[in-house]
């Protein structure tokens, strides 16, 4: 039973680059989320899938971030135009709907913006 | 306003001993869940246990149990016999309204927990 994975682990890029990056999730979840941590900080919120459909944006989403889920499946994080403050953790969770709906994180990608 | 506050932002605590670390949530929904999380300095966050506002034991899971104080909104994880492995940065998460279909999880600022020999 493999769990949720992440690509890449690391991103190092250049400020202005776009970078994009990768969520599989449990296979039977149908639900899919994106989460932000930066240093000494617990997880915000970024966005929120069922199945194809972006149901949730948080405010932190700027206009530079987009998210897709295209086929209901894996899920790909977009950053334009990265800046020094998007360097962060940005993990990714799946979960399977009902209650308690736990949701179960993958390994995460550190972005870091020179 | 913050919804999860967890006070102790380090704690050393010796092997095979037992360690609680405190989490306290606002929220004016009836039906909500409180989970916690463990993350080693790889960097997954790993789920711990959970429990529900409507739930009336505490919940434990082996070495982990949870002292739910409802009308205090606290929701303590105690891990007890520690080991080295359990070092790790640990996180309490409140889901607010459970009769939704779906809750983003909210999170404290964590409580790194150092085991000693």
């Amino acid at each position: 039973d493999t769990g949720v994975s992440q690509d890449p682990r690391h991103k190092i890029t250049k400020r202005g680059q776009n970078v994009t990056f990768r969520c599989d999730p449990i296979s039977e979840h149908n639900r899919l989320y994106w989460y932000r941590q930066t240093l000494g900080q617990g997880p915000e919120f970024l966005t929120y899938f069922q199945n194809e459909a972006q149901l949730e944006k948080s405010r932190l989403l700027s206009d530079r971030f987009s998210a897709e889920r295209p086929k209901g499946s894996f899920s790909t994080l977009e950053i334009q135009r990265t800046e020094q403050g998007d360097s962060a953790m940005y993990l990714c969770a799946s979960s399977p709907g009902g209650v308690p709906d736990t949701q179960y994180f993958g390994p995460g990608t550190r972005l870091t913006v020179l | 306003a913050q919804k999860i506050t967890q006070t102790q932002p380090g704690m050393f605590v010796q092997e095979k001993e037992a360690v609680t670390l405190d989490c306290t949530y606002d929220t004016s929904d009836q039906s909500y869940g409180l989970f916690w999380y463990k993350q080693p300095s790889s960097g997954e966050m790993i789920f711990l246990i959970y429990q529900g506002s409507y739930d009336e034991q505490n919940a434990t899971e082996g070495r982990y149990s949870l002292n739910f104080q409802k009308a205090r909104k606290s929701a303590n994880l105690v891990i007890s016999a520690s080991q080295l492995g359990d070092s790790a940065m640990y996180f309490c998460a409140m889901r607010e309204d459970l009769t939704d279909s779906w809750g983003k999880l909210q999170f404290g600022a964590g409580t790194q927990v150092v085991v000693t020999p």
